[in-house]
């Protein structure tokens, strides 16, 4: 069986801090792993993706993620938060590419 | 390069009713995907085709959902009858074969049932 938890359903940051949204997942076997961000009325953009490559991976918009097998977990990162980052991002999980499960979204505001 | 086409973008019925969606994926992208998203939800799989073919309909309400790509390309989801727990909004995605599994969205049709 597959899912993923994200461990908090809003973050909240100040525009120029760090940003950490929390994804952990369960797979029996080994997964891909994916972040999609979702913007108001727009549709879903993949931010960044692992496949049993390199475990940090590196994504779009300065976002990156590292895959810890041994937490199970696949948290999303970025430096410095910017206006334009406010959106509902998910989590996603596959390991056959014929089911996909998503996370039930971390919600991020970011402060002026 | 065009994206994922959707239509309509809204659409408001009674329970009861049928409806259906409309996609039309990116040009030459083999896998198209169906998904349903609750409000406050993540989006959940209905139904993923590999060209024509039926890859995983597992979650599928088959009783009153129901799911075509005849010729590879488009797709067309239908419900009927639809209930009221079926307002959502209603994704496709579509991406190429292999072991990448992108999956490029189109921008939802927003399903009202009263």
């Amino acid at each position: 069986a597959q899912s993923v938890t994200q461990l908090d359903s809003h973050v909240s940051v100040s525009e120029g801090t760090p940003v950490l949204l929390r994804c952990n997942y369960s797979s029996s076997y080994s997964p891909s792993l994916f972040w999609y961000v979702q913007h108001p009325n727009k549709g879903l953009q993949l931010l960044l993706k692992y496949t049993s490559a390199a475990t940090l991976v590196k994504g779009i918009n300065g976002f990156e993620a590292e895959f810890k097998k041994s937490e199970t977990s696949f948290h999303l990162t970025k430096p410095s938060a910017h206006m334009s980052d406010a959106a509902e991002y998910f989590c996603v999980v596959t390991n056959t590419g014929n089911q996909f499960y998503f996370g039930t979204g971390t919600s991020l505001t970011v402060i002026p | 390069e065009a994206g994922v086409a959707q239509s309509p973008r809204y659409k408001i019925i009674e329970k009861r009713q049928s409806v259906a969606f409309w996609c039309n994926p990116i040009s030459g992208h083999a896998t198209l995907y169906w998904y349903q998203q609750i409000l406050g939800q993540g989006p959940k799989l209905l139904i993923q085709f590999q060209n024509n073919g039926v890859v995983d309909d597992s979650q599928l309400p088959k009783d009153r959902f129901s799911a075509e790509r005849l010729k590879g390309v488009d797709s067309t989801l239908k419900i009927q009858p639809a209930k009221l727990e079926d307002s959502a909004v209603y994704l496709c995605a579509s991406g190429l074969t292999g072991s990448s599994y992108e999956q490029y969205f189109g921008p939802g049709t927003r399903l009202t049932v009263t």
